[in-house]
């Protein structure tokens, strides 16, 4: 078992959709948890951090269960440029040194 | 501040041959990293440091090696290119201590803007 596993996609929704995907861990004393946003043929970048309460930023909602071990992103009226693979980020370690990728999820928007 | 920047962009190689990737951050970041990205397989960690003079091997290190003589530099070595090395590298940089919950940022990893390698 991948110790981080997202569902690949490709997810294909319309303009203005709700769209959510998981992202689950197999290590119970991971740490801190991220969603990062690629581009085609880019860098990532950091998108949220999860928290145990779940978090808000704008459309994004990220939520942490840590009981089943997974991590979930949900946006809100999804806009065409929400089109972007999403890859979740898991720290490990007494000191995060350990950080693992999922292989990520890629999302279109179609008009 | 440019951030993390990788040298070259491109680069195609024939097997057998050795090369640097160069990266450099200018964030005064103690944790380092080099990762690989293959189609469908994510990003795999190749080499990290946690300051300068202080490397360790990720989850694929073979074929390669890894200096840090300084916090800013922290080049990728491939010591004899094979075409299984073709892949895209990133390199990445952030705060070594875990940060406090809702500090934005803290543990932000940055990464260069990739090194597209391809070996003949």
């Amino acid at each position: 078992r991948k110790e981080v596993e997202q569902d690949p996609g490709p997810f294909n929704v319309p303009e203005g959709a709700t769209v959510a995907f998981n992202c689950t861990y197999s290590n119970s004393a991971s740490q801190s948890f991220f969603w990062y946003r690629q581009d085609c043929r880019k860098e990532p970048k950091l998108l949220m951090s999860v928290y145990s309460s779940g978090n808000e930023d704008g459309r994004f909602t990220a939520q942490l269960n840590r009981a089943s071990q997974y991590i979930s992103l949900l946006i809100r009226d999804s806009k065409l440029s929400d089109s972007a693979t999403y890859l979740c980020v898991v720290f490990e370690g007494s000191s995060a040194s350990k950080i693992i990728f999922g292989s990520g999820t890629r999302l279109s928007i179609r008009p | 501040n440019a951030g993390v920047t990788q040298t070259p962009k491109f680069q195609v190689l024939k097997t057998g041959q050795s090369m640097t990737l160069q990266c450099a951050q200018d964030m005064n970041h103690e944790y380092m990293s080099w990762y690989r990205q293959d189609p469908g397989m994510g990003l795999r960690l190749i080499h990290y440091s946690v300051g300068a003079g202080i490397t360790d091997q990720g989850e694929v290190p073979n074929g390669y090696n890894v200096s840090r003589s300084t916090t800013e530099d922290f080049p990728l070595r491939l010591l004899s290119a094979a075409p299984s090395q073709t892949s895209v590298y990133f390199c990445a940089s952030r705060l070594q201590k875990p940060g406090l919950a809702g500090v934005r940022g803290y543990n932000e990893q940055f990464f260069g803007p990739g090194t597209r390698l391809t070996v003949l």
